[in-house]
């Protein structure tokens, strides 16, 4: 199957400092593209949408300037946590889609947040 | 509201054992998914169904479109197979201001003994 990569897996920073991670599809153009986060023991939780060359629209309750995400390319979408907080300690997971019409959902490996 | 349920949340099995893993949702869909996610956090896709019936090795996924139901089944089970098994469906209406995006249960956490 289509394989997207997050990078870093992990990350370490001190509380106040900015992170981003990077989502790639890797051997097919993502129109769409999702950002998740999940805290221990719960499920995945939609942070955002990303389309390509467009503005990301996120779900009620994500803040938008403090979660920047940009689409730039069909391949590649970041992830910024702007003046990280220990409470933005996750795993964020991306996960990419040919486009809206197409069902099948490629998930990347998950990147690990931890904010000091 | 678009619920998905999962049962078990918790299954602990021998190895060898076969093992069937539930999940209803609420509403009509256009596909369902099912996930498998590692100790280490990284989500693999397993299947994506739509209709029937489709296996993979040691795994079987079935649904059943009317009744709104699909089983994760796997047979001869393994140490390794122990992982967190989530669904997903995508709906097919679309809310205001949805993109038809995946909605999750939360998840069965299966422990397969050697």
């Amino acid at each position: 199957g289509a394989v997207v990569s997050q990078h870093p897996s992990r990350v370490i920073c001190k509380s106040g400092t900015s992170v981003k991670i990077e989502c790639r599809s890797l051997d097919f153009q993502a129109t769409t593209m999702f950002w998740y986060r999940q805290f221990p023991k719960q499920s995945l939780m939609l942070m955002a949408t990303s389309n390509e060359g467009s503005k990301a629209t996120y779900e009620q309750g994500v803040e938008k300037d403090k979660f920047l995400i940009n689409h730039a390319s069909l391949t590649l979408s970041t992830l910024t946590v702007t003046s990280a907080h220990p409470e933005d300690s996750s795993f964020y997971i991306c996960s990419a889609r040919r486009d809206l019409n197409y069902n099948e959902q490629f998930f990347g490996p998950g990147t690990r947040l931890t904010v000091l | 509201k678009n619920e998905v349920e999962q049962s078990p949340q918790n299954l602990t099995a021998q190895e060898g054992e076969f093992i069937t893993i539930n999940c209803s949702y609420s509403v009509g869909i256009s596909a369902l998914h099912w996930l498998q996610q590692h100790p280490g956090g990284g989500i693999v896709s397993l299947f994506m169904l739509s209709s029937g019936k489709k296996k993979h090795g040691r795994l079987i996924a079935t649904i059943n479109i009317q009744e709104k139901h699909s089983s994760l089944h796997i047979t001869a089970s393994h140490p390794r197979d122990s992982a967190v098994y989530i669904c997903a469906v995508r709906p097919l209406l679309v809310s205001s201001g949805s993109a038809r995006q995946l909605t999750f249960g939360s998840g069965t956490q299966l422990t397969v003994l050697p």
